[in-house]
């Protein structure tokens, strides 16, 4: 399930299921969006990119799904492993900025 | 592995000391970002430099605070007269530069002021 507040989204799910993270996008002029997943103590790790021309891209086991109508940004991991474990974020580049706008973050953690 | 770099990983200062950040990008990459996280929050942008150049410091507190790429050498963040409010991880991020370019980052620098 799902907990907003003070504390990070939380995401479980069972391993091999395929797990889905929403982010939505505050600026319609953003371009350009990446997935990263952080992991404790560590910096983000890029996952996967698209760029604002397209609407789907995939990876070695995700996916990421871009609805610019609603500013919506998804990443899907397919068969969900004990190491897909961390907080994932969706960042945005504002065309022109050079500069990336993070989202909340979700934290994702994978049941056995 | 060519990464970006931070050091150190850990750093302690008491308050009104200066702490100093270092970012040394990835092999290729001469554009060179930095960004303040606090627990449990996503990244904030701070500074965007390119060599010997500040190109956007919008996300930079005016005081204390000032970020440096020489020619040489790597990037350093400067915090003057330090506070509790400004322990935080600083992550670096270096890309191409190029739209449609990631930024990839290092492993940051936790700041903890006493």
């Amino acid at each position: 399930g799902e907990s907003v507040g003070l504390h990070l989204p939380t995401l479980s799910v069972q391993e091999g299921d395929n797990s889905i993270i929403n982010c939505a996008y505050s600026n319609s002029a953003s371009d350009y969006f990446i997935w990263y997943k952080q992991e404790s103590g560590k910096g983000p790790q890029f996952i996967i990119d698209i760029r604002s021309n397209m609407d789907k891209r995939q990876g070695q086991r995700v996916t990421v799904l871009l609805n610019k109508t609603v500013k919506h940004l998804s990443l899907q991991i397919a068969a969900t492993q004990p190491g897909d474990s961390a907080v994932y974020f969706c960042a945005e580049n504002i065309k022109g900025a050079q500069k990336l706008v993070f989202g909340q973050g979700t934290r994702l953690t994978i049941n056995p | 592995n060519a990464g970006v770099m931070q050091n150190p990983r850990h750093l302690v200062r008491r308050r009104g000391q200066e702490a100093r950040l270092r970012c040394s990008p990835m092999k290729g990459h001469s554009h060179v970002y930095w960004y303040r996280q606090l627990p449990e929050e996503g990244l904030k942008f701070m500074v965007y430099l390119q060599k010997e150049n500040i190109i956007d410091e919008s996300g930079m507190p005016k005081e204390r605070f000032s970020a440096e790429f020489p020619k040489e050498g790597p990037s350093i963040l400067r915090i003057q007269q330090v506070v509790r409010g400004d322990s935080a991880a600083y992550f670096c991020a270096s890309s191409r530069g190029q739209v449609g370019q990631p930024q990839h980052f290092g492993d940051g620098t936790r700041l903890s002021i006493l």
